[in-house]
């Protein structure tokens, strides 16, 4: 039951260049959606966030996209750094559940 | 900053082997969770806690497990008897209101290894 996909597991970037990590969700039902950051021996960290009555959210170097009728959600960082190198989750929750519900996870290697 | 913070960070078990995870939340913070990440897969959700109650739990979340809240402060996930499958490394977290309007805080996670 993969209710939020991410498609790619791993994804390497120059470092400068725009980092584009997609995400897509099955479940209609989802409103909210969320980006976490981990890096190795740590817990996910929050990233971004956006929800489902908009189609972008900009903090920084990070932007999210989410376009409903496709399901489909993407984070830009730009200019990727190499301090961005981590994995990075989509989560997503609905409004009749407290949980979330995440991504499979993408790992991002930014290169010097 | 306030941080999420869990104990051990490694705990080694032999399978049928009761084992307590803990964790201390973000002192503030009155809704409690509990994940799991199986090397390689995607984080899952076990079980949240407020108000002293469960308040959703997953499939995972069976009556081998149990969450409590023994003080004002730790938050504690028990497996009775503990079988290989779950392995893992189960991440505890916090928030301070519930998901619709507040982030979750996240802890290092405690890698739980049944032998």
């Amino acid at each position: 039951d993969q209710q939020v996909k991410q498609n790619s597991p791993s994804l390497s970037v120059q470092e400068g260049r725009i980092s584009i990590l997609n995400c897509d969700y099955t479940n209609s039902m989802f409103d909210y959606f969320l980006w976490y950051k981990k890096y190795p021996a740590e817990g996910p960290t929050f990233l971004i966030s956006i929800s489902s009555i908009k189609d972008k959210n900009e903090d920084g170097r990070f932007t999210v996209f989410l376009n409903k009728s496709a399901k489909h959600l993407s984070l830009h960082i730009v200019p990727s750094q190499p301090g961005d190198s981590a994995v990075y989750f989509c989560a997503a929750y609905n409004n009749a559940g407290n949980m979330l519900t995440f991504g499979g996870g993408t790992r991002l290697m930014v290169k010097p | 900053e306030p941080e999420v913070t869990q104990t051990p960070s490694h705990q080694v078990t032999q399978m049928g082997q009761e084992v307590i995870l803990r964790c201390v939340p973000i002192s503030n913070h009155l809704y409690f969770y509990w994940y799991r990440q199986i090397l390689g897969q995607k984080v899952e959700f076990l079980v949240s806690f407020y108000n002293n109650e469960i308040s959703e739990k997953s499939e995972i979340f069976d009556d081998q497990f149990s969450v409590e809240r023994p003080d004002g402060s730790n938050f504690t996930l028990k497996i009775r008897s503990t079988k290989l499958e779950d392995s893992a490394m189960y991440f505890c977290a916090s928030s301070e209101v519930d998901l619709r309007n507040e982030k979750l805080f996240f802890g290092s996670g405690t890698q739980l290894s049944v032998l």
